[in-house]
């Protein structure tokens, strides 16, 4: 069975940063690209991040580069993102994903961050 | 990264057919065969329905199917059934390692 929990979520200040993590199991994590996605509280799902199977490549949308870092451990297999200089808009759950195709597979419950002073 | 464009509320009654629409542009939608819709149940995490805008993972009933011209992507839910009440997301690809989501869309079986 796919599994993928996430941790790491939390209250920060504005200007705070947080590392959330992503366990996996019941697959190869270190033949899938992965992503983080984000969903503001009653708002829709927006793509974050992503990075490839080996961790060579990484990409991110406009509102977090420069602030936010993906990075795995294929050999704990776990996913990482590094959230600095956080701001109010930064408040969402934020989702692991499997990619499948280009598109989002594998879904973890998510980890709530809230930014607030 | 503009998101695409989704109605925000679509409602049917069981048995019915709905269609919900994805519109992005040519840099996205209508470059790309890497659609994907995805059902949300209230406080749980979205689920993959359809992914390379036709196809669905095992598990998936039939009753769920998508489609795409030009620029818009469709999902179509036939046989409305009352566990069909969920919100809706569209992505696509956008190329260059780029993702892009629909604003979702709130399906209401009457």
């Amino acid at each position: 069975e796919v599994q993928l929990v996430e941790s790491g979520g939390g209250l920060v200040q504005p200007g705070g940063s947080l590392r959330l993590s992503c366990a996996v199991s019941g697959f190869t994590f270190n033949t899938h690209w992965m992503h983080w996605v984000r969903q503001a509280p009653g708002k829709g799902l927006v793509w974050v991040s992503h990075i490839y199977s080996d961790g060579s490549r990484t990409s991110y949308a406009d509102s977090v580069r420069g602030r936010f870092t993906i990075s795995r451990d294929n050999a704990k297999n776990t996913l990482y993102l590094q959230m600095n200089s956080l701001r109010p808009e930064d408040t969402a759950v934020y989702y692991c994903v499997r990619d499948r195709t280009y598109g989002m597979g594998d879904w973890g419950q998510g980890t709530t961050v809230t930014v607030s002073s | 990264q503009s998101a695409l464009t989704q109605p925000p509320s679509a409602s049917g009654s069981p048995g019915q057919s709905v269609t919900i629409s994805c519109t992005g542009t040519s840099s996205d939608v209508g470059g790309h065969n890497y659609v994907s819709w995805y059902q949300q149940h209230p406080g749980k995490a979205p689920k993959l329905m359809i992914y390379e805008v036709t196809k669905r993972p095992s598990g998936v009933p039939d009753r769920f199917s998508g489609s795409k011209s030009g620029n818009t992507a469709s999902l179509t839910v036939s046989g409305l059934q009352a566990e069909d009440e969920a919100d809706y997301h569209c992505s696509s690809y956008a190329g260059s390692n780029n993702w892009v989501f629909g604003g979702g869309t709130k399906l209401t079986v009457l």
